[in-house]
């Protein structure tokens, strides 16, 4: 089954403990993307990747890092989280150029 | 940069009437167009997408929507609301140029009463 698989799927931290969120497709897919949502803002797109190795700023980047040693895997990291960076995360891949994209199921964090 | 635009942050509508969420996006080129859907606790699911051709596309769910471009919008439609339909909707323009990006509207909550 085509999948894309975020862990964890909640995660209650504090702050400035570092943490990290996977997400792993099975679609061969190039690209892969972190979105974050909070209310009354819709998603909003942290970091992408175009490639392995390729990776570039969304629009709300600070505070966060990538990585994408590998075409299936594309995990966020946050080195130092702080409470406003509690929010519900999405991870998602695209293949090639008419196709949609497709969404994890979430990882809810929670900075106290 | 693209936007997009829905009005409406709540709408309440009575099981088995007709129901319309609006979106209007901004964007230089040619867009392509989503909508999902999130029900509580959950991920995102796509209802319907827009790339070319037929400017009336359907989805899931009975759900349909129709691209007009004089009026750069992509509404949301179903003929008859059922209480499953409780969820929150965005809206999504596509840019797969070099940012690869989806930006999504703000999301319309509905709710559904019976």
């Amino acid at each position: 089954e085509a999948q894309v698989t975020q862990n964890p799927r909640y995660l209650i931290t504090v702050t400035g403990k570092k943490l990290t969120v996977t997400c792993s497709q099975n679609m061969n897919h190039e690209y892969m993307s972190w979105y974050r949502q909070d209310p009354g803002l819709g998603l909003r797109q942290i970091y992408y990747s175009m490639n392995v190795e390729v990776t570039d700023k969304g629009d709300v980047p600070e505070g966060y890092k990538v990585s994408r040693k590998e075409k299936r895997n594309f995990p966020l990291i946050l080195e130092s989280p702080s409470p406003n960076q509690t929010s519900l995360y999405f991870c998602a891949s695209k293949g090639e150029m008419n196709t949609e994209a497709f969404f994890g199921q979430g990882t809810r964090l929670t900075v106290v | 940069a693209q936007s997009v635009t829905q009005p409406d942050i709540h709408i309440t509508v009575s099981e088995g009437a007709s129901l319309e969420l609006r979106c209007n996006y901004s964007y230089g080129a040619t867009p392509y167009l989503f909508w999902y859907v999130q029900s509580p606790g959950q991920g995102l699911q796509l209802l319907l997408k827009y790339f070319s051709g037929d400017t009336l596309v359907q989805g899931i769910k009975g759900f349909e929507a129709e691209f007009k471009r004089s009026q750069s919008s992509f509404n949301l439609r179903k003929p008859s609301v059922h209480w499953s339909d409780a969820a929150e909707y965005f809206c999504a323009v596509g840019a797969w140029g070099g940012g690869n990006k989806l930006t999504f509207g703000t999301g319309t909550q509905l709710k559904v009463e019976l």
